[in-house]
């Protein structure tokens, strides 16, 4: 089964404009991290925001914002006054337990900014 | 630069052949993962190096595989006998441990013609 399913595969945003990237996992550890890396087209992955599954807050670091809703197993990414720049794919990783380190990834959404 | 290098950055190869990939993670990083992104199976996570403890390959696809670090530092991935299927872009990330994030490489595209 998959353990992180990511449904868009790509979607359009106007520039300034916010957009949202859907996550839902599958795990059944209470202890677990959800993780959120851009892909821009140079092949870098470059990671944005992390949310431990007690963090009582929802992850925020700055246009980047985590809407945690830990009952429906979902961690969207949420990116506010979309730039040019955030034309990428976007992957969310999951990592499972208290002692594993391997990210389990999503196949991820294309992000297209237009101007 | 200090972040993730790795090289080659393009590899094309014959099939049959061996090649090796080579990861230089961020200095004082004593986590080191290798990690394939491929069109039909997206990233997948391939081998974990922790300090001196025995790594975990776990994600190998098969034996024609392997990956060593030397040093604690630098790690390379080793593919014999190249397939076709092994084509794909071989990823490398570091972290300060397990549990922090993980900071990626730009990657090695391997063509296996």
């Amino acid at each position: 089964a998959q353990k992180i399913t990511q449904t868009q595969p790509g979607m359009f945003v106007q520039e300034k404009e916010a957009v949202t990237l859907d996550c839902t996992y599958d795990t059944s550890d209470p202890s677990y991290g959800l993780f959120w890396y851009k892909q821009p087209s140079s092949g870098e992955m470059i990671f944005l925001i992390y949310q431990g599954s007690y963090d009582q807050q929802n992850a925020t670091e700055g246009r980047y914002s985590l809407n945690f809703q830990k009952a429906r197993k979902s961690a969207n990414l949420v990116i506010s006054a979309s730039q040019l720049g955030d034309s990428a794919m976007y992957f969310c990783a999951m990592r499972e337990g208290t002692n594993d380190y391997k990210l389990s990834f999503g196949a991820g959404t294309t992000v297209t900014v237009r101007a | 630069g200090a972040g993730v290098s790795q090289s080659p950055s393009n590899k094309v190869t014959e099939k049959g052949k061996d090649v090796e990939l080579r990861c230089d993670p961020i200095s004082g990083h004593t986590a080191l993962y290798w990690y394939r992104q491929s069109l039909g199976q997206g990233l997948e996570f391939l081998i974990y190096f922790q300090g001196n403890s025995a790594p975990d390959k776990s994600g190998l696809p098969s034996d024609r595989f392997s990956a060593e670090r030397t040093g604690g530092s630098v790690s390379t991935l080793t593919i014999q006998r190249t397939q076709q299927e092994d084509s794909a872009v071989y990823l490398c990330a570091s972290s300060t441990n397990f549990r922090s994030e993980q900071f990626f490489g730009p990657g090695t595209r391997l063509t296996v013609l």
